[in-house]
């Protein structure tokens, strides 16, 4: 069946670091792949997605491709800040199945001032 | 903006009470799902629904149960509250098509005592 993998957490950061979560995944169709952000106190919100190979999600300044040779699909920011700090997961969703997501077990992230 | 209402931020039950968590969607989605979130076990599928009056059982739906009698609104049962069902539950809508991403509530923090 499809599987997400995450990194394991906590990621403690400083202020303006490069941050990277990994995530990789196995899926028997051809899935689209999305990642989502859970403040605290919240529920989880989509951050951003990508739907076939070579595409490359965005948003709040967060980046990640969709990596079909490697099954990857690694978050990345350039400079994160205090108010990054909150739960990642990474998900899958095969569109030739029944659409019911695949989530990662989420990586939280630190970020110190 | 799509918004999923669930109706109670905190809930304190006692073993053995019948518990009903409400989840309201004003977007028109097909699909409708109820997760629990638990520290180092990220989200598990209870239930989900694609269409009214319709329900599948997700990855643990022992010890509950759902109702969907209108497309927008879905309602996850708790027959017989136990304490291993202390948890954040968490609701989510979608379309039916496999890049639609979900939207969630903010999640109902459930403690059985």
């Amino acid at each position: 069946g499809d599987s997400v993998t995450q990194m394991e957490g906590p990621v403690t950061l400083s202020e303006e670091a490069f941050l990277t979560i990994n995530c990789t995944y196995t899926a028997t169709g051809y899935p689209s792949l999305f990642w989502y952000v859970q403040y605290p106190g919240e529920g989880l919100q989509l951050l951003l997605k990508a739907t076939k190979a070579d595409d490359k999600g965005s948003n709040k300044g967060f980046e990640a491709t969709y990596r079909k040779e490697t099954t990857s699909f690694h978050l990345e920011k350039g400079s994160v800040q205090v108010s990054d700090s909150a739960v990642y997961f990474c998900a899958l969703s095969d569109q030739g199945g029944s659409y019911i997501p695949t989530f990662g077990r989420g990586t939280s992230l630190i970020v110190h001032p | 903006d799509v918004k999923v209402t669930q109706s109670s931020r905190y809930l304190v039950k006692r073993t053995g009470e019948k518990v009903f968590l409400e989840c309201v969607q004003d977007m028109d989605h097909e699909n409708m799902f109820w997760y629990r979130q638990d520290p180092g076990l990220g989200l598990r599928l209870i239930y989900f629904s694609y269409d009214v009056k319709m329900k599948e059982k997700g990855d643990i739906p022992e010890g509950y149960s759902v109702s969907r009698e209108k497309k927008e609104r879905f309602s996850l049962i708790l027959e017989s509250a136990s304490t291993n069902q202390t948890s954040m539950y968490l609701c989510a809508s979608s379309f039916r098509v496999g890049n639609s991403p979900l939207h969630f509530g903010n999640g109902t923090r459930l403690t059985v005592t």
